[in-house]
């Protein structure tokens, strides 16, 4: 089937930093998506991207679907404590509901 | 409005044993579906639902069933729990915006530990 490497696996950084994450699949998709995951919570919906080339904003979030619809970006800019937890991208191809998480981005935030 | 609904949120059960996880939404979404989530392997599709009476196999469906009798409801029912179901699984469910698919909306989770 079709996979996603997301990448870090993990990361920590300083409070105020800007952080960098991306995802890559095998195969291309239609449809980018980011969640957060917070602990014992369910993921939730941060960008939706359905264009290639579009570039979203979400407050301090930004993302990017790639140009050869294969890849997507997150970043986050002067990250605070609250934006630690697990960051997801996920991928739909096809006209179908099914998507295709990424293994996730655990972020960790120094004060 | 609740959105999408879990229970139980904390489930022991000893191998063999059989139970249901119970999923509900409010929001009249077509699609619905269950997931689970093991450390390093992200979320992987158990099974999937495009509207009542009808239900489909996800990436990881062997040793779980599903039914959908109303647009609401969408139960996971393991048969005979093993030690490699220990898990969290989210339900979620998705609304269609003109000519898109929408967003996936997650519940909360079910931590399930089979002993």
């Amino acid at each position: 089937g079709q996979q996603l490497n997301q990448s870090p696996q993990s990361m920590f950084i300083q409070e105020g930093e800007d952080v960098s994450m991306n995802c890559t699949s095998s195969s291309i998709f239609n449809t980018w998506l980011w969640y957060k995951q917070d602990p014992g919570e369910g993921p939730v919906l941060l960008i939706a991207l359905y264009k290639a080339g579009e570039l979203t904003s979400n407050g301090r979030l930004t993302a990017q679907f790639g140009i050869t619809r294969k890849d997507s970006f997150l970043n986050i800019s002067a990250s605070i404590p609250s934006d630690v937890g697990i960051y997801f991208c996920a991928g739909r191809a096809g006209g179908g509901n099914k998507l295709t998480f990424g293994t996730g981005t655990q972020l960790k935030v120094e004060l | 409005n609740a959105g999408v609904t879990q229970t139980p949120k904390f489930q022991v059960l000893k191998t063999g044993q059989s139970m249901t996880l119970q999923c509900a939404q409010d929001m009249n979404h077509e699609y619905m579906s269950w997931y689970r989530q093991d450390p390093g392997m992200g979320l992987r599709l158990i099974h999937y639902s495009v509207g009542a009476g009808i239900t489909d196999q996800g990436e990881v469906p062997n040793g779980y069933n599903v039914s959908r009798s109303t647009t609401e409801d969408f139960p996971l029912r393991l048969l005979s729990a093993a030690p490699s179901q220990t898990s969290v699984y989210f339900c979620a469910s998705i609304r269609r915006q003109g000519g898109y698919t929408g967003e996936l909306f997650f519940g909360e989770g079910s931590r399930l530990t089979v002993l």
